[in-house]
Order: C-alpha cells, then structure tokens, then sequence
C-alpha cells in the first residue's frame, strides 16, 4: 500500500476523543495556509483553508487556528472517528518567495482506536 | 462529476524508458502543477502550467518534461535522464495560481523501476 506515513510523527487518539494536529511554517510573509488530509493509496483531500487576515475559522467538525506571532498552525478534530485515521499535512503561500506556489509540510500521521 | 483524474495508477519502467503520465481535469482550472512524493517527506513542485502553452520549472524540474496543450490535460513524461524515478507522482490544479484558493488533487499513480 501506500507508503506515504513511513517515518512520519504519529499521533494515536480513542474514537471519539478530539485530536489536534499541529504544523510549524517556514515564513512570516505566507499569506495562505491550508490543511489536508492523505488517505492511503489516494491523492491529497482538502480539508479546510484559512488566510492571514484570520485566526481562526471553523468547519464541519474541523477548526483551524492560526498563530502568526510563533509561525504556528493546528488543526483541531472533533469526535474523531476511525475514518479520519490518515495523514495530515499543511501547506503554505508565500507570494514573495517560492515564485508563490505552495510549500507542503512532511505531514503527521493521525491513528484513531476503536 | 468534476474532479482531476490521472493515470494510469501505477506504472513500471525499463531502465532508458521514457513514460508518461496522464493528467485530465475537467474543473475547468486555469492552472495545473505535478508533485513528485517520497516517503515521510512533503511534495516537492517538478513543473506547474498557469495557463494553455505555458509551463514552468518547479523545485525539482531535471529529468522530467511537461506540455500542456489543452486547457485540461498536463501529461508529465519522466525521461531516461530522472535516475530515481520510483515515486508517487500527483497531479493537481486550482482556479489560478497567485490566487489564495486551494489545489484539488488527482489520486496519483506510483512509478516503479523494472
């Protein structure tokens, strides 16, 4: 199967616990930043986005927080459910830097316990 | 259904073989982009397209060539000259590049080496 969550942080919570994921970005100019989830075998699934304007923005069962003072992103998971066992990764913009395109993180392997 | 489709799903290569990668979007994204995916690392740009007839070099452009002749196909070829070529490829497109939207993945297609 995929190979993807090899040697990657893992995090281990019991169904129906709130899980969160935390990512460090690179720079204080990235503007974007967004959440994905990996399942195994497949491509990236977006999860919820968020820009620098904001703090905090929430969706169905997810909430994203964004610290720029410490350059700090989590994802927060409510009731965690087996389905949501995957790999998480954020991804940031930089409009000066990188010609602008997306900069991905190594990701964090999220296990859910029946 | 809209959605990226890439093919095939996986794909094996002879040593000195040229392959190419198929990618399809009917999203009707102006701008399309090819991830290479290592085990425990972040994905890695090789070439992005803002628009038909245009295509630029990612971070990790040598041994790989792109076109992108239709609004909706960016087939990636993985020459003879790419020596470790075993990866998972992703393929991906957004409404524009510099805009802060999110890029939608396809479910990517694994190269192996023979």
């Amino acid at each position: 199967g995929e190979s993807v969550g090899l040697h990657l942080p893992t995090l281990s919570v019991q169904e129906g616990d709130n899980s969160i994921i935390n990512c460090a970005y690179s720079n204080s100019a990235s503007d974007y930043f967004i959440w994905y989830k990996q399942e195994s075998g497949k491509g990236p699934q977006f999860i919820i986005d968020i820009r620098s304007n904001m703090d905090k923005r929430q969706g169905q069962r997810v909430t994203v927080l964004l610290n720029k003072t410490v350059k700090h992103l989590s994802l927060q998971i409510a009731a965690t459910q087996p389905g949501d066992s995957a790999v998480y990764f954020c991804a940031e913009r930089n409009p000066g830097g990188s010609q602008g395109n997306l900069i991905f993180g190594k990701g964090t392997k999220l296990s859910v316990k029946p | 259904d809209g959605g990226i489709t890439q093919s095939p799903k996986y794909l094996f290569r002879k040593e000195g073989q040229n392959v190419t990668l198929s990618c399809e979007q009917n999203l009707n994204h102006d701008a399309m982009y090819w991830y290479r995916q290592d085990p425990g690392q972040g994905l890695r740009l090789i070439y992005y397209s803002q628009i038909v007839n245009d295509f630029q070099k990612g971070d990790i452009a040598e041994g790989y060539s792109v076109s992108r002749e239709k609004k909706e196909s960016f087939p990636l070829t993985v020459t003879s000259a790419q020596k470790n070529p075993t990866a998972f490829y992703l393929c991906a497109s957004s409404i524009e590049r510099r805009r802060n939207q999110p890029q939608h993945f396809g479910d990517g297609t694994r190269l192996s080496i023979l």
